[in-house]
């Protein structure tokens, strides 16, 4: 059963700072996966979508990596701002499913 | 483009009454998936339909819990009967349907059951 896990559950930092959020998963056999973001009261928005094929994946100031041999992907935030402040969830797609398997997310902070 | 759009956003109500949550999809998204969220268990599936046919509703909690999608631009969900334990946040979302097509997400019902 895929299982994935997000560390750490929150993370605070001045505003300025570059940070990375991990996120890793049990099964290797995955389609791709997903970052999103999501802001108090409101729905998921999707930020970066890795095919398993690829090693990486830039929006903006969002580097999100895949290393899909380890189980492993990196959600890099450059020069982070108060408005990037939300909770931070990853996600992947078993091989041979539509689902999606969350993880519990990484509630950030930027302090101005 | 409109994005997903659920309806209400929110609902209070009390054990044993039937609750309905609706989602409209993105225009030609052929894939429709319901969530729900708790603190406790994060972001679970319920259930997916393709091409408005229900494919796996292995996540459907019990009984009390169905969905139906009778046309490509609409779905329900419903409780019944609604017990507390079913508080939570649902959310609707839809792709189109291609594995390698990332799912876009509504808003969200926030859900309360006294």
């Amino acid at each position: 059963k895929q299982e994935v896990t997000q560390i750490p559950a929150a993370l605070s930092v001045p505003e300025g700072e570059n940070l990375v959020l991990n996120c890793s998963f049990t099964d290797s056999a995955i389609y791709n996966l997903q970052w999103f973001r999501q802001d108090p009261g409101k729905g998921l928005t999707s930020l970066l979508l890795i095919q398993s094929s690829q090693r990486e994946q830039t929006s903006g100031r969002l580097n999100a990596s895949l290393d899909k041999s380890s189980g492993r992907s990196t959600l890099y935030i450059a020069a982070s701002q108060p408005g990037d402040s939300a909770t931070y969830l990853c996600a992947v797609r078993p091989t041979g499913s539509e689902k999606l398997v969350f993880g519990k997310g990484t509630k950030l902070t930027v302090n101005p | 483009d409109a994005g997903v759009i659920q309806s209400p956003r929110h609902e209070v109500t009390e054990m044993g009454q039937e609750v309905t949550l609706r989602c409209k999809p993105i225009s030609g998204h052929n894939s429709l998936f319901w969530y729900r969220q708790t603190m406790m268990r994060g972001l679970e599936l319920l259930i997916y339909f393709n091409n408005n046919v229900p494919i796996d509703d292995s996540g459907m909690p019990e009984d009390r819990f169905s969905a139906k999608m009778p046309n490509a631009s609409f779905s329900t969900l419903k409780i019944q009967p609604s017990e507390p334990r079913d508080s939570a946040v649902y959310f609707c979302a839809s792709s189109f349907g291609q594995v390698y097509q990332p799912q876009h997400f509504g808003d969200g019902t926030r859900l309360s059951i006294l």
